[in-house]
């Protein structure tokens, strides 16, 4: 069965530099979730879109951004890139008219040096 | 608010010995979902389980079990005769529930980290 893809699966960036990170959500399902896990840390909530709109915010910088486009992929745009940056990051998608699961991507794990 | 608590941060033990990873949960929600997440070296978010606040059966699938203690706000997970393989960090994860059939963004606890010693 088709997961959910998160392209890069590694990024290295310098300081102030920008990425993006992709994510394609399985076939049919309309809502994307974007997550942050930081070395030793558990997964926190970024943001999430239904429908190609920001359904809800958790704690994103304002240096990140993000939005679903029409056939449902999603982009996280990260500028002015610290640090504190570097992470795992991982999409997860769901559908709003299927059942239950929110189905987690590998992640794209992010390294600023 | 949501939270979930995860008290053990590191647990060691013997192959083939029993364990039991604990979390407890607050939420002011009436219906929520609870799971369980393990995540191996490689880095990956594995799913084990998924519980709605209105099912407080407990399951077994395997060498893995689950209690469901509303009562007390507690899902805890016991592995039996643990394998090295069971090595990972385990999330206990909370979410609301949008609907019978769906949930909202999934609150994870800080992890137990287990290693199993062969």
């Amino acid at each position: 069965a088709a997961g959910v893809i998160q392209s890069p699966r590694h990024l290295i960036k310098e300081k102030r530099e920008t990425a993006t990170l992709k994510c394609y959500p399985i076939p049919r399902h309309d809502t994307v979730y974007w997550y942050q896990q930081g070395p030793g840390q558990d997964p926190q909530f970024l943001i999430s879109f239904y429908e190609k709109m920001q359904s809800d915010k958790g704690s994103i910088p304002d240096r990140f951004s993000a939005q679903q486009f029409s056939d449902y992929h999603s982009e996280l745009n990260m500028s002015s890139l610290e640090l504190g940056d570097s992470a795992l990051y991982f999409c997860a998608s769901s559908s709003r008219t299927g059942t239950y699961e929110q189905y987690f991507g590998p992640g794209t794990r992010l390294t600023v040096t | 608010a949501q939270k979930v608590t995860q008290a053990q941060t590191e647990i060691s033990v013997v192959e083939k010995e029993d364990v039991t990873l604990d979390c407890v949960y607050e939420t002011r929600d009436t219906t929520y979902y609870l799971f369980w997440y393990k995540q191996p070296p490689s880095g990956e978010l594995v799913f084990l389980i998924r519980r709605n606040s209105f099912d407080e059966q407990n399951e077994i699938s395997g060498r893995y079990s689950w209690n469901f203690q509303k009562s007390t706000s507690s899902f805890n997970f016991t592995i039996t005769a643990s394998q090295v393989v069971d090595s990972a960090v385990y999330f206990c994860a909370l979410s609301e529930a949008r609907s019978k059939t769906s949930y909202d963004k999934v609150i994870f606890g800080p992890g137990t980290s287990l290693s199993v010693i062969p």
